[in-house]
């Protein structure tokens, strides 16, 4: 069965880095894509970006390009995702998510919190 | 960006009832609309795809429609199981963007 399973909670100052990891199993990583999507705390989706696991091309949304990068290591079929620069409304929880070719998402993570307090 | 409007923000129904979720978009996106269920601590579930096309293990209660800028999601039957909250989402144009969401609560 399709999963993808993500890195624990990480708690960071401002100003600081976090990589989130998100393992997939259960289908050919490759053939697909993966999203990262944010929720703040009591808030909505945020999509954040796309990467292709085929060829690692990547797409960011506009308010995040410069601190954001998302990678994949094909031989573990694991995607991550670094933000930099965190600040205080980073606070969120990050989900990875698949795709196939157009950007609506089948499976998802469970979701890392990420906290960003002084 | 392509704006999205999603409406009630809040329903409270019983078991049994039938509910709809209106999505209204800023400009047309054919049939590019996805509706996600998020239940509290979970990541969100794929319901619908296609406006209309019920992802592979969702109950059948569940249902979309429309095109272009108006879309609705049905659940004809509510059950003690979908007290949740709803997205819709477009992939019609860059970047892919959510609605607010829909709590359903039990009345």
């Amino acid at each position: 069965q399709v999963q993808l399973v993500q890195s624990g909670a990480e708690v960071k100052k401002p100003g600081a880095s976090v990589k989130v990891s998100c393992k997939a199993s259960g289908y050919t990583f490759t053939s697909y894509g993966i999203s990262w999507v944010r929720q703040a705390p009591g808030q909505g989706l945020e999509w954040m970006g796309w990467i292709s696991a085929y060829n690692g091309n990547t797409n960011y949304a506009q308010k995040l390009q410069g601190r954001v990068t998302m990678t994949t290591d094909t031989s573990t079929s694991t995607a991550y995702m670094e933000l930099r620069s965190l600040r205080s409304d980073d606070t969120a929880v990050y989900y990875c998510a698949r795709y196939f070719d157009w950007l609506f998402f089948d499976y998802w993570g469970q979701g890392t919190l990420v906290t960003v307090s002084s | 960006a392509i704006w999205m409007t999603q409406s009630p923000s809040l329903l409270s129904a019983s078991t049994g009832d039938r509910v709809t979720i209106s999505c209204r978009m800023s400009q047309g996106i054919s049939s590019y609309l996805a509706w996600y269920q998020q239940k509290p601590g979970k990541a969100p579930e794929l319901l619908i795809y296609a406006a209309s096309t019920l992802q592979s293990g969702v109950p059948s209660r569940f249902s979309g429609s429309g095109s272009g800028t108006d879309f609705t999601l049905t659940i004809s039957c509510l059950q003690s199981e979908d007290f949740a909250t709803y997205y819709c989402q477009q992939y019609y144009s860059f970047p892919p963007t959510f609605g607010g969401g829909t709590k359903v609560e039990i009345k």
